[in-house]
């Protein structure tokens, strides 16, 4: 296992069209973790899934946004209807769900949207 | 609340040492971490420190926490090229979430 893996690497969208970006966790990892990061700052929090189980969303995340992980693996994030301001970079993170949360980022899916 | 707070830029000459600090607000937090982000890649994790200790050492890095302050800092021994990159710390929150700063850029200069 080569580590958190994230498809597309970029993706370059129209506003108002739909995207969806896939993460692939380390196999054993229970936890998944959706992060945003925007030029200058540092990741912030959208949501969070052990196994399946969606179990915390941010205030960030509006009704535009929709997190899946079906089958407790592979994860996949949607943003619908996008506009300007959602141009980031998505991270996602798994964990394996001990005490010590060490989690470990992919290298991310840049978003722009014109 | 959430805020973490980094200054934003160092540089420093290749060799010499570069300390990077930090200050939280959340005093549960039980674990604190530094990342370090290159350009276009995600965060690797450097290193962390588990709250009821005051410090941290990993081969050329030195982590120190004041509790008391709520400060981190991350001390870099030797300081090399690679090293060039963002620093973020992050402090677990409920959920087991973490909460990170808006890094620090460092600068290595040959």
């Amino acid at each position: 296992d080569t580590g958190v893996s994230q498809n597309p690497r970029h993706k370059i969208t129209k506003r108002g069209q739909n995207v969806t970006f896939r993460c692939d966790p380390i196999s054993e990892h229970n936890r998944l973790y959706w992060y945003r990061q925007t030029l200058g700052q540092g990741p912030e929090f959208l949501t969070y899934f052990q196994n399946e189980a969606q179990l915390e969303k941010s205030r960030l995340l509006s009704d535009r946004f929709s997190a899946e992980r079906p089958k407790g693996s592979f994860s996949t994030l949607e943003i619908q209807r996008t506009e300007q301001g959602d141009s980031a970079m998505y991270l996602c993170a798994s964990s394996f769900g001990s005490e010590n949360e060490k989690l470990f980022f992919g290298s991310g899916t840049q978003l722009s949207v014109l | 609340g959430e805020d973490v707070e980094q200054s934003l830029f160092l540089s420093v000459r290749e060799g010499d040492s570069s300390v990077i600090n930090c200050t939280y607000t959340d005093s549960s937090s039980t674990y604190l971490y530094w990342y370090k982000q290159e350009p276009g890649a995600g965060l690797q994790l450097l290193t962390y420190i588990f709250s009821n200790m005051d410090m941290k050492q990993d081969q050329r890095l030195t982590v120190l926490l004041n509790k008391k302050d709520k400060h981190l800092s991350l001390r870099i021994a030797d300081t090399q090229t690679g090293d060039s990159a963002i620093y973020f710390c992050a402090e677990s929150m409920r959920n087991n979430r973490l909460a990170f700063g808006k890094g620090n850029q460092v600068v290595v200069i040959p």
